[in-house]
């Protein structure tokens, strides 16, 4: 079955205590990318990739980072969580990195950070 | 730069009720249009696209046409059910600064369909 996976699902951590949270996607998917939904803000892009060790900002960076070593894997990273980054986090992939492509999108990750 | 405009919820229908969504959007370009959906507890699902003007996407009854000319892309359906309540979620994918042709959405619009 074509999917995205991420892992884990739900997390409480606490401020300064790095975590990874894995995506990975079984599609052959050029085009990654990590988005965070909050309410009122709708999903905005956080990093995205192109291809493999192909990374680059999207519009919410800050206070993350990314890495593409493997085509199928894309870990969203955060160095030292703050409170402002408690949001519910989507991974999604593509074909390409062209207009007419959807983008699929996995089950996201709730991160809860105290 | 791009954007996406869809109308406030939540909304609350009843069962076999016409739906309509209306959405805007603002880009450069010609974009593409989505229409997800995302249901409790679950990721966005793709729910149809529309790639070029005019072009009609439809899926489980959905309709939503590419209108160039006041750009929109409303999403209708002519009988709803229970099981279509879930967030609706308007966006096109464009180019966006540089090469990254990434996704931008509207804020989502809550539909509760009653028995």
């Amino acid at each position: 079955e074509a999917q995205v996976t991420q892992n884990p699902r739900y997390l409480i951590t606490v401020t300064g205590k790095k975590l990874t949270v894995t995506c990975s996607q079984n599609m052959n998917h050029e085009y990654m990318s990590w988005y965070r939904q909050d309410p009122g803000l709708g999903l905005r892009q956080i990093y995205y990739s192109m291809n493999v060790e192909v990374t680059d900002k999207g519009d919410v960076p800050e206070g993350y980072k990314v890495s593409r070593k493997e085509k199928r894997n894309f870990p969203l990273i955060l160095e030292s969580p703050s409170p402002n980054q408690t949001s519910l986090y989507f991974c999604a992939s593509s074909t390409s990195n062209r207009d007419n492509q959807p983008q699929h999108f996995g089950d996201g990750t709730r991160l809860s950070i105290l | 730069g791009n954007s996406v405009t869809q109308m406030e919820g939540p909304v609350t229908l009843s069962e076999e009720a016409f739906l309509t969504i209306n959405c805007t959007y603002t880009a450069t370009g010609y974009p593409s249009l989505f229409w997800y959906v995302q249901y409790p507890g679950e990721g966005l699902q793709l729910l149809l696209k529309a790639t070029k003007a005019d072009d009609k996407g439809s899926n489980k009854g959905f309709e939503a046409t590419y209108r160039k000319e006041t750009t929109s892309f409303h999403l209708e359906k002519g009988s709803v059910q229970v099981s279509d309540s879930a967030v609706y979620f308007c966006a096109l994918r464009s180019r966006s600064g540089g090469s990254n042709y990434k996704l931008t959405f509207g804020k989502g619009t809550l539909l509760t369909v009653n028995p």
